[in-house]
């Protein structure tokens, strides 16, 4: 099983509600990422989690919160966003943390989130 | 930091012709490049990548070559067919865990 899949695929919220993306793996990797990717632009980093600790934020707003419950699982808690948030939210995977950005990492099809 | 320039952003090819994608990278300690390819509603998939120790890697239509003296690698579809239509993005790693993209190639296959 090389897939990574993300729930919900499409998600409409309130600049007041709150809501969370989730994002599950189940081949055995130990790093997982949070990438956000607007229109007709690459992915960008916004989070990297290493055997199940962050290792990376990109300094990103205090509105976005993850969350990694256990090694397959990967949330991103979202509240008080803006309508710039607007965005396909990408998780992504990877083997061994210990091979760094040298490791092929595994995308899943992204939750295409509108915030109005 | 790492910094990754793809060219051309937008190519258009008749089916059957060639396709060439090109990147140049900044950082000489960069030691893997993928590339990855896009479709309408999907993440990015994997479609082929290259270490630091080899100079070229193909799979079936699909290659990949690597210059490190001149820090660029390149990406080669060859008898391009409609289904490659898509966008494509190089990478490259810049330390720890992070990967920089290209600003990615949008790829027209004209039947």
């Amino acid at each position: 099983d090389t897939e990574v899949t993300q729930t919900p695929k499409h998600l409409v919220m309130g600049m007041t509600n709150k809501k969370s993306l989730k994002c599950e793996q189940h081949m055995g990797h130990r790093a997982m990422y949070w990438y956000k990717q607007k229109a007709k632009k690459p992915p960008e980093l916004m989070f990297v989690y290493s055997y199940e600790k962050l290792s990376i934020n990109e300094s990103v707003p205090s509105r976005f919160s993850p969350e990694c419950p256990n090694s397959s699982l990967l949330n991103l808690h979202l509240h008080a966003l803006q309508p710039e948030d607007s965005a396909l939210y990408l998780c992504a995977s990877s083997q061994d943390p210990s091979g760094g950005s040298g490791e092929t990492q595994y995308f899943g099809p992204g939750t295409r989130l509108l915030v109005l | 930091g790492e910094n990754v320039e793809q060219h051309p952003s937008t190519l258009s090819v008749q089916e059957g012709d060639s396709a060439v994608i090109k990147c140049t990278y900044s950082d000489s300690a960069s030691n893997y490049f993928p590339w990855y390819k896009q479709e309408l509603g999907k993440g990015p998939q994997l479609i082929i990548d290259i270490r630091s120790n080899v100079g070229e890697k193909k799979d079936q239509r699909i290659a990949v070559t690597l210059n490190k003296t001149a820090k660029h690698f390149s990406l080669h579809i060859t008898e391009t067919q409609p289904e490659d239509s898509a966008v494509y993005f190089c990478a490259a790693p810049t330390g720890g865990f992070k990967t920089i993209f290209g600003a990615g190639t949008r790829l027209f296959v004209k039947a």
